[in-house]
């Protein structure tokens, strides 16, 4: 079984449109963080949380919001989608005081 | 800016051969750096990582270096094997605790059978 799941793993939306893309985690971590992944650009924060009442932006949090609703969920919300924000979503958890942090599958999200 | 670099976009090497994949970056407060290696449709994964006090880490057909003087650390993969075609990135962690990795923008290995 997968300790941390996205879904969904794909999505088409429309400019304009609000999405919602979920992270779930099985391995305890109280830190979890969204990130993007464009060609050419590795992976960039947009946001990042150490607890459920612990929320921070990343590099690139503008046109995102995000919501904490349990220590093993982390949810990240596109208000009104545009097309650069087509890209790869990852999520990602960690435990406190530990250097690695673990990764999800993946959202592909395209934004026409 | 780009705090830490990838400048080879691809490497392909001969199986059995070794890998040499280098990271490059700029902030001298970076203080832990790893490795992920990513499949196509998975996340990335952990591979190897390396503390700024030491200047090499080793697990099994995986080594880093780090050459802190150089702000320079490299992956070397031997023998490298086809199920290690993926694409690497380097992260660092700057000083305190919060957690924020900074990636570079990744190598396309490509090992040759």
């Amino acid at each position: 079984d997968a300790d941390v799941t996205q879904t969904p793993r794909n999505r088409i939306t429309k400019t304009g449109k609000r999405i919602m893309l979920e992270c779930s985690q099985t391995k305890g971590h109280d830190r979890m963080y969204w990130y993007r992944q464009d060609p050419g650009l590795g992976l960039r924060l947009i946001y990042y949380s150490f607890d459920v009442k612990d929320i921070n932006k990343g590099e690139i949090s503008d046109g995102y919001s995000v919501s904490r609703q349990a220590q093993a969920k982390f949810s990240l919300s596109l208000e009104s989608a545009i097309p650069n924000q087509t890209a790869l979503y990852f999520c990602a958890t960690r435990r406190a005081g530990g250097e690695t942090q673990y990764f999800g599958p993946g959202t592909r999200l395209l934004v026409l | 800016d780009q705090q830490v670099k990838q400048n080879s976009p691809s490497l392909s090497v001969q199986e059995g051969r070794i890998s040499i994949l280098n990271c490059d970056y700029t902030n001298s407060m970076f203080d832990y750096f790893l490795w992920y290696k990513k499949y196509p449709a998975e996340g990335p994964t952990f591979l190897i990582s390396i503390s700024s006090i030491k200047d090499k880490n080793e697990d099994g057909r995986f080594t880093v270096f780090l050459n802190k003087s150089a702000k320079h650390l490299s992956l070397h993969i031997v023998p490298s094997q086809p199920g290690d075609s993926a694409v690497y990135f380097c992260a660092a962690y700057g000083s305190g605790n919060t957690g924020k990795l900074i990636f570079g923008q990744g190598t396309t290995l490509q090992v040759k059978p």
